[in-house]
């Protein structure tokens, strides 16, 4: 969906550089997602974000990863000291708030952004 | 916590076949389901939502799925397969409240002339 917009589209990081990746959800979303997607393995949730917090960080590593969603500005998900192993792309997906409260919970995904470890 | 399990990561058809992808689910509560499709390089688009309502779904695109509790399936369905059709496809479920969606591993439809 093109309103969930990520940037960069594509970013290549050599081994212990550090990858930003950024998040804009459509308008009035203020629930944020980052999936991982590698070949044969499908998307792996890794965080759940709203504004100012986060709600769920259970899929996310316990090192090297961190995620933000400010009040003002884009979520961003940061990769510290990159390993090839981080090559993927990553997936940024919105939602009003408040599931099960008139909303039917599904998710608004971005194009995605391919990060290339060398 | 919920699962999808997608049955096949590659399925292939004739064009004008039937396609029939499977995705069965595991959750304690009422799930919510979904099918998203996702053609290469890009992000993943909704295809339908099953949201207790009406258990058979139609989406777009001329696809359908049937939500059968007693089997725990929400299986995508097309009479006729048409070459734009391949892509990947994605099942996910997810309960109400704060809670991801869960995807199935994906099964991969191509279709041959």
């Amino acid at each position: 969906n093109a309103d969930v917009m990520q940037n960069p589209r594509h970013l290549v990081r050599r081994r212990g550089q550090e990858a930003r990746l950024r998040c804009s959800p459509m308008k009035g979303h203020s629930h944020v997602y980052w999936y991982r997607q590698l070949p044969e393995e499908g998307l792996k949730f890794m965080v759940y974000l709203q504004k100012e917090n986060i709600i769920d960080e259970s899929g996310m590593p316990k090192e090297r990863f961190s995620a933000e969603f400010p009040k003002e500005g884009p979520s961003i998900l940061r990769i510290q000291q990159v390993v090839r192993g981080d090559s993927a792309a990553y997936f940024c997906a919105s939602s009003p708030p408040s599931f099960g409260q008139g909303t039917t919970g599904e998710l608004f995904f971005g194009e995605g952004s391919r990060l290339t470890v060398l | 916590a919920q699962s999808v399990t997608q049955l096949g990561s590659h399925v292939s058809v004739s064009e004008g076949a039937l396609v029939l992808l499977r995705c069965n689910y595991s959750s304690s509560v009422p799930p919510y389901l979904f099918w998203y499709v996702q053609y290469p390089n890009q992000g993943l688009q909704l295809l339908l939502k099953y949201t207790s309502a009406a258990t058979l779904v139609k989406g777009i695109n001329g696809f359908e799925a049937e939500f059968k509790k007693s089997e725990t399936s929400f299986h995508l369905t097309k009479p006729s397969a048409h070459m734009s059709d391949a892509a990947e496809y994605f099942c996910a479920v997810r309960i109400v409240g704060n809670t991801p969606l869960v995807f199935g591993k994906g099964t991969r439809l191509s279709v041959i002339a």
